[in-house]
């Protein structure tokens, strides 16, 4: 039982270096969402899709590019990678995006992510 | 500004006995409030739920309470387990905007 898959774990980039975080899911969720997390400050939304072929922003989506080509697939590009976004991205996929009492968002085990 | 708000960065309780996590909003339009549990090197996972109509919603060990006046939530672990041991966020929502989640609180469980 997969459930939603991040690859890589771990990556080092020097700055201005792109790169592309793959999340894949198996339970047929329309909704997806790529977070990141740091210090202090929680988990921020950077972009989210409502299915396949749509993706929207949210609360931080500079520097971030999305792509939701398969439903099964959300991909977050970091075109020119800078020190800044050195962080812990998360994604994560929902049924629905407000049938929280029984469809909560579930999550990938992360991507540690440093910018040098 | 920071919406969703968990004043307390840790937390430690002794084995078997209660612990209360609280959570503190300021947008009176959120209408939704869930509760995730994170180890490390894993994801967050859901826990508990409770909707703006409700002021409990209980699962097991697991409670939480809702004070909507006060802008207040809380989750009570009784009781607590090694295994609780864990950072927990809450998040909220209402409408069609997506999760706000707070900064977490990391409990620690003393056996």
């Amino acid at each position: 039982n997969a459930g939603v898959t991040q690859t890589p774990k771990f990556r080092v980039l020097k700055t201005g270096q792109s790169m592309t975080l793959l999340c894949a899911q198996d339970m047929n969720h329309e909704y997806m969402y790529w977070y990141r997390q740091d210090p202090g400050m929680g988990l921020r939304l950077i972009h989210y899709s409502v299915g396949e072929g749509t993706t929207a922003k949210g609360e931080v989506p500079d520097g971030y590019n999305v792509s939701r080509l398969k439903k099964q697939n959300f991909l977050l590009g970091l075109e020119s990678a800078a020190p800044s976004q050195t962080s812990v991205y998360f994604c994560a996929s929902s049924y629905q995006d407000r049938d929280y009492s029984n469809q909560p968002q579930h999550f990938g085990d992360g991507t540690r992510l440093s910018i040098l | 500004d920071q919406q969703v708000k968990q004043n307390s960065p840790s937390l430690s309780v002794q084995e078997g006995r209660i612990s209360i996590l609280n959570c503190d909003y300021t947008n009176s339009m959120f209408d939704y409030f869930l509760w995730y549990k994170k180890y490390p090197a894993e994801g967050p996972t859901f826990l508990i739920s409770i909707s703006s109509i409700k002021d409990k919603n209980e699962d097991g060990r697991f409670t939480v309470f809702l004070n909507k006046s006060a802008k207040h939530l809380s989750l009570h672990i009784v009781p607590s387990q090694p295994g609780d041991s864990a950072v927990y966020f809450c998040a909220a929502a209402f409408g069609n905007e997506k999760l706000t989640f707070g900064t977490g609180t990391r409990l620690t469980i003393i056996p």
